[in-house]
């Protein structure tokens, strides 16, 4: 398998700007998840999918961020407008339900510089 | 709300020594998930260990071990006969049991440093 697939792996845009981050997760899992990483928060979750429905988006920061899963296979996060703030690396994970701890495997990240 | 800290930004070792790095968290529920993660330079996410908080038996990898203790509400880890390998962030997490609608997310520490000094 080829793993979490994130893209683009770095995006630097303008303040003001759209920012559109994309995630494929692990064939036959069910489960994905939205991460941020920044230096001052550290690793904080921003929004999860079950079965494609939203679970718990209280960790989005601002109503600037939205994310979509429009089927099993494909999801987005979007920033509109971006901010210098919002600069972190996004990580997308997704994990399967197999009756015990469900293990998250994360994507390579992507890094985002707002300027 | 459950947190996770992790005490020590910054932790070195000698190559071949043995090092422990302590998480403590702090939750209401009585059943659980604790998972050490490693980070690398390349910033790749990867599961190192995981515990059941309803085992009372602790988690071994090869040279990774916990030391969890439930009433305290700390997961150590202990990692022995350090690599150069090893040298990465190394992240501590907590994830509730599943409610019956799937998985849930990741609470992380802060993180701690690990150096490994050859």
């Amino acid at each position: 398998d080829a793993g979490v697939i994130q893209s683009p792996r770095h995006e630097v845009t303008e303040m003001g700007q759209e920012v559109t981050l994309r995630c494929k997760p692990i064939s036959g899992h069910n489960s994905l998840f939205w991460y941020r990483q920044t230096m001052m928060r550290g690793l904080e979750l921003l929004i999860y999918f079950n079965n494609n429905v939203p679970i718990d988006d209280s960790g989005m920061p601002e109503d600037r961020f939205s994310a979509k899963m429009p089927n099993a296979s494909f999801s987005t996060l979007k920033i509109q407008p971006s901010e210098p703030r919002d600069s972190a690396v996004y990580f997308c994970a997704s994990s399967f339900r197999r009756g015990g701890g469900y293990e998250q495997y994360f994507g390579p990240g992507t890094r985002l510089t707002v300027t | 709300a459950q947190t996770v800290t992790q005490s020590q930004p910054e932790m070195s070792v000698q190559e071949a020594e043995t090092v422990t790095l302590s998480c403590t968290y702090d939750t209401s529920e009585s059943d659980y998930y604790l998972f050490w993660y490693k980070q690398p330079p390349s910033r790749q996410m990867i599961l190192v260990i995981r515990q059941e908080a309803y085992k009372q038996q602790n988690a071994t990898e090869n040279r990774f071990s916990v030391n969890f203790q439930k009433a305290a509400k700390s997961f150590s880890l202990k990692i022995s006969d350090s690599q150069l390998g090893d040298a990465a962030m190394y992240f501590c997490a907590y994830r509730r049991a599943e409610t019956g609608g799937g998985a849930d997310g990741l609470t992380f520490g802060k993180g701690t440093h690990l150096i490994i000094q050859p």
